[in-house]
């Protein structure tokens, strides 16, 4: 079956720190890559994605690309900020069947003054 | 403004209560989903439905039904069978269009204690 391994968090990081958050899958075929947000108390927003192999997905400066060949999709941002404190999570969908998306266990970021 | 909507935000439910979670979205979206989230850990599929009158088991289904009358809503209903139903659930939707890289939208969530 589908899954998705993220890095263990919490991260800490000060402002202005390089982000990377580690996120590898496994799925039949070629899923869809999508990373997700979720602010304390709501639901999630998309973040970014990627549809295909070599894709590079981006937004807010956040960005991540596809990597089939090492299964992976890491999250990166040059310089974070306090605003960008909250739990991210990396997911999949492979458009068979069911077409609902398989979630890591999020990572959740800490960025300090 | 397009979007999903979820109700209550918080709700308290004594132990062999059943309680129902709405969720309402304009979206015009065909397919919609309910997740559980615990503290820690990632997101886990319920239920879905991908048209009106239909819908399919996910991962946890048990102790938890659903209906699927009208497009907009899908709501879902927390029975007693449920052992441990304390959690935040949300509720999701998305277009069923061929595009590959449909996303989900959330609502904000029902954060269910049971006492």
């Amino acid at each position: 079956g589908n899954s998705v391994t993220q890095m263990e968090g919490p991260v800490t990081l000060s402002e202005e720190a390089f982000l990377t958050i580690n996120c590898t899958y496994t799925a039949t075929g070629y899923p869809s890559l999508f990373w997700y947000v979720q602010y304390p108390g709501e639901g999630l927003q998309l973040l970014l994605k990627a549809t295909k192999a070599d894709d590079k997905g981006s937004n807010k400066g956040f960005e991540a690309t596809y990597r089939k060949e090492t299964t992976s999709f890491h999250l990166e941002k040059g310089s974070v900020q306090v605003s960008d404190s909250a739990v991210y999570f990396c997911a999949l969908s492979d458009y068979t069947g069911r077409r609902a998306l398989t979630f890591g266990s999020g990572t959740r970021l800490q960025v300090q003054p | 403004d397009g979007g999903i909507t979820q109700s209550p935000k918080y709700l308290f439910r004594k132990e062999g209560q059943n309680v129902t979670l709405s969720c309402e979205q304009n979206l015009n979206h065909d397919a919609m989903y309910w997740y559980r989230q615990d503290p820690g850990q990632g997101l886990r599929l319920i239920y879905y439905s991908q048209i009106v009158n239909d819908f399919q088991k996910g991962d946890i289904a048990e102790g938890y039904s659903v209906s699927r009358e009208k497009k907009e809503s899908f709501p879902l209903t927390v029975t007693s069978a449920q052992k441990n139903p304390t959690a935040f659930y949300l509720c999701a939707s998305s277009s069923r269009q061929g595009d590959r890289g449909n996303e989900q939208f959330f609502g904000p969530g029902t954060r269910l204690t049971v006492l």
